[in-house]
């Protein structure tokens, strides 16, 4: 199957930091990138979807100016949590989509640990 | 009433046994269907990935899906302790553009 890679895979930070993630399909073009989040025991909950070179669609819910998405490439997609606190901490998850295709791979996830 | 729904186990087999992870759906639309397996601190790992009606066999696993009773289901058999994990189901209508998750079914196989 096709391989994203997700990184970093873990992270601690200070309240008030902010933290980049990055998402990348490194042998197919994602013209479409999900990003979710998923608290332990429960399942996946997109967050956004982002569409290479235009503005990611969020969720009901999700602060866009909190969870800041950028889907520059082909092969990159980014989340930066702005101003991170605590109730931020959760393990966030990135998923592409081969153009034509409809299933997702996912990537490893990054456990946010905001301190 | 939630777009998938899958019992959230646990569920706890010995090992060779086959194990039935199934999820009902509500949205007659969907027609893609998948099946992710996820380790614990991993990302969710596609297993198996169908279309429409049918099924589909992959070494030890089968996807099953019956539309008419918007029923999927996945088997395990011989079940290892290796396949311990969760098991998530989704699917998709003809876009792809949106994926509905079961919540995941945790499964433990005995030695």
């Amino acid at each position: 199957g096709a391989v994203v890679s997700q990184h970093p895979s873990w992270v601690i930070c200070k309240s008030g930091t902010s933290v980049k993630i990055e998402c990348r399909s490194l042998d197919f073009q994602a013209t479409t990138m999900f990003w979710y989040r998923q608290f332990p025991k429960q399942s996946l909950m997109l967050m956004a979807t982002s569409n290479e070179g235009s503005k990611a669609t969020y969720e009901q819910g999700v602060e866009k100016d909190k969870f800041l998405i950028n889907h520059a490439s082909l092969t990159l997609s980014t989340l930066t949590v702005t101003s991170a606190h605590p109730e931020d901490s959760s393990f966030y998850i990135c998923s592409a989509r081969v153009d034509g295709n409809t299933e997702a791979f996912f990537g490893q996830g990054t456990r946010l640990t905001v301190v | 009433q939630k777009e998938v729904e899958q019992d959230p186990g646990p569920l706890s087999v010995p090992e060779g046994a086959i194990v039935s992870l199934n999820c009902t759906y509500s949205n007659s639309a969907f027609q893609y269907f998948m099946w992710y397996r996820q380790y614990s601190r991993k990302g969710p790992e596609l297993l198996m990935y169908t279309y429409s009606s049918g099924n589909k066999e992959d070494g030890r696993f089968t996807a099953q899906v019956d539309k008419s009773s918007k029923y999927i289901s996945l088997f395990i058999r011989d079940s290892q302790p290796s396949d311990s994990a969760t098991y998530l189901c989704a699917m998709s209508g003809y876009t792809g553009n949106q994926f509905y998750f079961g919540t995941g079914t945790s499964l433990t196989v005995i030695p």
